[in-house]
Protein backbone atom coordinates (compact mmCIF):
# COMPACT_ATOMS: atom_id res chain seq x y z
CA UNK A 1 0.00 0.00 0.00
CA UNK A 2 1.88 2.90 -1.34
CA UNK A 3 -0.30 5.84 -0.34
CA UNK A 4 -0.24 9.39 -2.04
CA UNK A 5 3.33 9.14 -4.48
CA UNK A 6 4.24 11.99 -6.28
CA UNK A 7 6.56 12.71 -8.85
CA UNK A 8 8.98 14.31 -9.61
CA UNK A 9 10.78 14.49 -6.05
CA UNK A 10 12.75 17.55 -7.14
CA UNK A 11 12.77 19.87 -10.75
CA UNK A 12 14.17 22.79 -12.06
CA UNK A 13 12.59 25.09 -14.16
CA UNK A 14 13.51 27.98 -17.05
CA UNK A 15 10.94 30.90 -16.71
CA UNK A 16 8.24 30.39 -19.49
CA UNK A 17 8.64 26.37 -18.94
CA UNK A 18 5.59 24.04 -18.48
CA UNK A 19 5.60 21.00 -16.36
CA UNK A 20 2.77 18.41 -15.02
CA UNK A 21 3.34 17.37 -11.11
CA UNK A 22 1.86 13.64 -10.80
CA UNK A 23 -0.19 12.98 -8.27
CA UNK A 24 -1.66 9.18 -7.44
CA UNK A 25 -3.20 7.94 -4.20
CA UNK A 26 -4.18 3.90 -4.01
CA UNK A 27 -6.77 4.35 -1.21
CA UNK A 28 -9.74 4.89 -3.64
CA UNK A 29 -9.86 8.44 -1.74
CA UNK A 30 -12.47 10.71 -3.35
CA UNK A 31 -11.23 13.58 -1.93
CA UNK A 32 -7.81 15.21 -3.43
CA UNK A 33 -5.45 18.64 -2.86
CA UNK A 34 -2.86 20.10 -4.11
CA UNK A 35 -1.33 22.46 -1.35
CA UNK A 36 2.13 24.59 -1.89
CA UNK A 37 4.57 25.87 0.93
CA UNK A 38 6.97 28.54 0.97
CA UNK A 39 9.57 28.69 3.47
CA UNK A 40 8.48 29.46 7.13
CA UNK A 41 4.88 29.45 5.79
CA UNK A 42 2.13 26.76 6.04
CA UNK A 43 0.32 24.89 3.01
CA UNK A 44 -2.00 27.54 0.19
CA UNK A 45 -4.55 25.33 -1.14
CA UNK A 46 -4.01 25.39 -4.83
CA UNK A 47 -6.96 23.33 -6.36
CA UNK A 48 -8.85 20.45 -5.12
CA UNK A 49 -11.10 17.79 -6.48
CA UNK A 50 -14.01 15.89 -4.74
CA UNK A 51 -14.19 13.59 -7.20
CA UNK A 52 -13.33 12.25 -10.64
CA UNK A 53 -14.23 14.69 -13.04
CA UNK A 54 -15.11 17.67 -10.67
CA UNK A 55 -12.66 19.95 -9.66
CA UNK A 56 -12.37 23.26 -7.99
CA UNK A 57 -10.40 26.74 -6.91
CA UNK A 58 -8.37 26.96 -3.36
CA UNK A 59 -7.06 29.95 -2.00
CA UNK A 60 -3.72 30.01 -4.77
CA UNK A 61 -5.24 28.49 -8.14
CA UNK A 62 -3.34 31.45 -10.42
CA UNK A 63 -0.30 29.69 -13.24
CA UNK A 64 -1.94 26.12 -12.20
CA UNK A 65 -4.29 24.07 -13.78
CA UNK A 66 -5.50 20.64 -12.85
CA UNK A 67 -7.37 17.43 -13.92
CA UNK A 68 -8.89 14.90 -12.56
CA UNK A 69 -10.13 11.89 -15.08
CA UNK A 70 -9.56 8.59 -12.45
CA UNK A 71 -10.03 8.57 -8.95
CA UNK A 72 -6.45 7.90 -8.42
CA UNK A 73 -5.11 10.54 -10.11
CA UNK A 74 -4.73 13.86 -9.50
CA UNK A 75 -2.19 16.20 -11.48
CA UNK A 76 -0.96 19.66 -11.42
CA UNK A 77 -0.36 21.90 -14.84
CA UNK A 78 2.10 24.48 -14.79
CA UNK A 79 2.06 26.47 -17.63
CA UNK A 80 4.51 29.17 -18.35
CA UNK A 81 6.88 28.83 -14.82
CA UNK A 82 7.38 31.77 -12.95
CA UNK A 83 10.17 32.64 -10.51
CA UNK A 84 6.86 32.84 -7.98
CA UNK A 85 5.96 29.47 -8.35
CA UNK A 86 9.02 28.39 -6.72
CA UNK A 87 7.69 26.25 -3.65
CA UNK A 88 7.75 22.40 -2.49
CA UNK A 89 4.53 21.06 -3.91
CA UNK A 90 2.33 18.62 -1.73
CA UNK A 91 -0.45 16.25 -2.63
CA UNK A 92 -2.89 14.88 -0.50
CA UNK A 93 -6.19 12.83 -0.29
CA UNK A 94 -9.00 12.04 2.10
CA UNK A 95 -11.15 9.52 2.30
CA UNK A 96 -15.23 10.24 3.94
CA UNK A 97 -15.99 7.20 6.25
CA UNK A 98 -15.35 7.81 9.68
CA UNK A 99 -14.87 10.53 11.69
CA UNK A 100 -10.97 10.75 11.16
CA UNK A 101 -10.34 14.04 9.21
CA UNK A 102 -7.24 12.32 8.03
CA UNK A 103 -5.49 13.85 5.12
CA UNK A 104 -2.58 11.71 3.98
CA UNK A 105 -0.16 13.63 2.29
CA UNK A 106 2.59 12.53 -0.66
CA UNK A 107 6.02 13.46 0.16
CA UNK A 108 6.41 16.09 -1.98
CA UNK A 109 7.81 18.04 -4.83
CA UNK A 110 10.67 20.94 -4.94
CA UNK A 111 10.11 22.87 -7.71
CA UNK A 112 12.71 25.54 -8.47
CA UNK A 113 11.93 28.39 -11.43
CA UNK A 114 15.33 30.54 -12.23
CA UNK B 1 -6.70 39.42 9.36
CA UNK B 2 -5.69 35.73 8.58
CA UNK B 3 -8.71 32.86 9.56
CA UNK B 4 -5.84 31.25 11.42
CA UNK B 5 -2.82 32.50 13.12
CA UNK B 6 -0.08 30.74 14.83
CA UNK B 7 3.24 31.85 15.77
CA UNK B 8 5.83 30.77 13.72
CA UNK B 9 8.48 30.11 16.27
CA UNK B 10 10.93 28.64 16.60
CA UNK B 11 10.20 27.62 19.97
CA UNK B 12 13.36 25.52 21.52
CA UNK B 13 13.07 23.59 25.02
CA UNK B 14 14.98 20.91 26.92
CA UNK B 15 13.95 17.26 26.71
CA UNK B 16 11.50 16.72 29.12
CA UNK B 17 9.83 20.14 29.21
CA UNK B 18 6.06 20.25 28.72
CA UNK B 19 5.47 22.35 25.18
CA UNK B 20 2.37 24.03 24.52
CA UNK B 21 1.96 24.72 21.20
CA UNK B 22 -1.38 27.42 19.78
CA UNK B 23 -3.81 28.60 17.46
CA UNK B 24 -6.20 31.31 17.24
CA UNK B 25 -8.91 31.73 14.31
CA UNK B 26 -11.89 33.90 13.15
CA UNK B 27 -14.40 31.90 11.92
CA UNK B 28 -16.72 30.88 14.68
CA UNK B 29 -18.28 28.09 12.43
CA UNK B 30 -14.98 25.86 12.31
CA UNK B 31 -16.13 23.05 14.11
CA UNK B 32 -13.02 20.18 13.05
CA UNK B 33 -9.56 20.99 14.81
CA UNK B 34 -6.74 19.08 13.97
CA UNK B 35 -2.93 19.34 14.69
CA UNK B 36 -0.50 17.88 11.94
CA UNK B 37 3.41 17.41 12.80
CA UNK B 38 5.83 17.96 9.54
CA UNK B 39 9.41 16.57 9.79
CA UNK B 40 11.92 18.15 7.67
CA UNK B 41 11.86 17.57 3.98
CA UNK B 42 8.83 15.26 4.67
CA UNK B 43 4.37 15.92 4.23
CA UNK B 44 2.79 16.48 6.99
CA UNK B 45 0.92 13.92 9.41
CA UNK B 46 -2.01 14.10 11.30
CA UNK B 47 -1.40 14.03 15.09
CA UNK B 48 -4.60 14.64 17.02
CA UNK B 49 -7.93 15.45 15.80
CA UNK B 50 -11.14 16.79 18.00
CA UNK B 51 -14.57 17.32 16.90
CA UNK B 52 -15.98 20.87 18.49
CA UNK B 53 -15.02 22.08 22.10
CA UNK B 54 -13.26 20.31 24.80
CA UNK B 55 -9.65 18.26 25.18
CA UNK B 56 -8.33 15.06 23.64
CA UNK B 57 -5.09 13.14 24.85
CA UNK B 58 -3.35 10.40 23.04
CA UNK B 59 -0.15 9.45 25.11
CA UNK B 60 1.91 12.19 25.84
CA UNK B 61 -0.14 15.00 23.42
CA UNK B 62 -2.82 16.88 24.64
CA UNK B 63 -5.39 18.56 22.32
CA UNK B 64 -7.63 21.45 24.03
CA UNK B 65 -10.42 23.13 21.62
CA UNK B 66 -11.84 26.68 23.46
CA UNK B 67 -14.53 27.75 21.32
CA UNK B 68 -15.90 30.57 22.98
CA UNK B 69 -12.38 32.04 22.81
CA UNK B 70 -11.32 30.63 19.03
CA UNK B 71 -8.48 29.05 20.56
CA UNK B 72 -7.20 25.72 20.54
CA UNK B 73 -3.77 24.56 21.70
CA UNK B 74 -1.56 21.34 21.89
CA UNK B 75 0.39 20.32 24.86
CA UNK B 76 3.20 17.65 24.56
CA UNK B 77 4.50 16.03 28.15
CA UNK B 78 7.92 14.69 28.32
CA UNK B 79 8.82 16.12 25.17
CA UNK B 80 12.02 14.07 23.27
CA UNK B 81 14.44 15.14 20.58
CA UNK B 82 12.26 12.97 18.16
CA UNK B 83 9.08 15.78 18.87
CA UNK B 84 11.22 18.33 16.79
CA UNK B 85 9.48 18.91 14.09
CA UNK B 86 6.92 21.82 12.82
CA UNK B 87 3.51 21.85 13.96
CA UNK B 88 0.59 22.78 11.77
CA UNK B 89 -2.79 23.50 12.94
CA UNK B 90 -5.96 22.99 11.23
CA UNK B 91 -9.44 23.34 10.88
CA UNK B 92 -12.64 23.01 8.62
CA UNK B 93 -16.09 23.70 8.19
CA UNK B 94 -18.28 21.38 9.12
CA UNK B 95 -19.99 20.39 5.76
CA UNK B 96 -16.78 21.98 3.78
CA UNK B 97 -14.33 19.64 1.86
CA UNK B 98 -11.22 22.48 2.71
CA UNK B 99 -8.88 22.55 5.49
CA UNK B 100 -7.53 26.17 6.26
CA UNK B 101 -3.94 25.08 8.06
CA UNK B 102 -1.78 27.79 10.45
CA UNK B 103 1.39 28.86 9.11
CA UNK B 104 3.33 26.01 11.47
CA UNK B 105 4.90 26.57 14.55
CA UNK B 106 8.85 25.09 14.55
CA UNK B 107 9.58 23.10 17.46
CA UNK B 108 13.55 22.22 19.10
CA UNK B 109 13.44 19.72 21.82
CA UNK B 110 16.73 19.92 23.02
CA UNK B 111 18.56 16.81 24.86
Amino acid sequence: NAGVTQTPKFRILKIGQSMTLQCTQDMNHNYMYWYRQDPGMGLKLIYYSVGAGITDKGEVPNGYNVSRSTTEDFPLRLELAAPSQTSVYFCASRGTSGITDTQYFGPGTRLTVL
Amino acid sequence: QKEVEQDPGPLSVPEGAIVSLNCTYSNSAFQYFMWYRQYSRKGPELLMYTYSSGNKEDGRFTAQVDKSSKYISLFIRDSQPSDSATYLCAMRLSSASKIIFGSGTRLSIRP
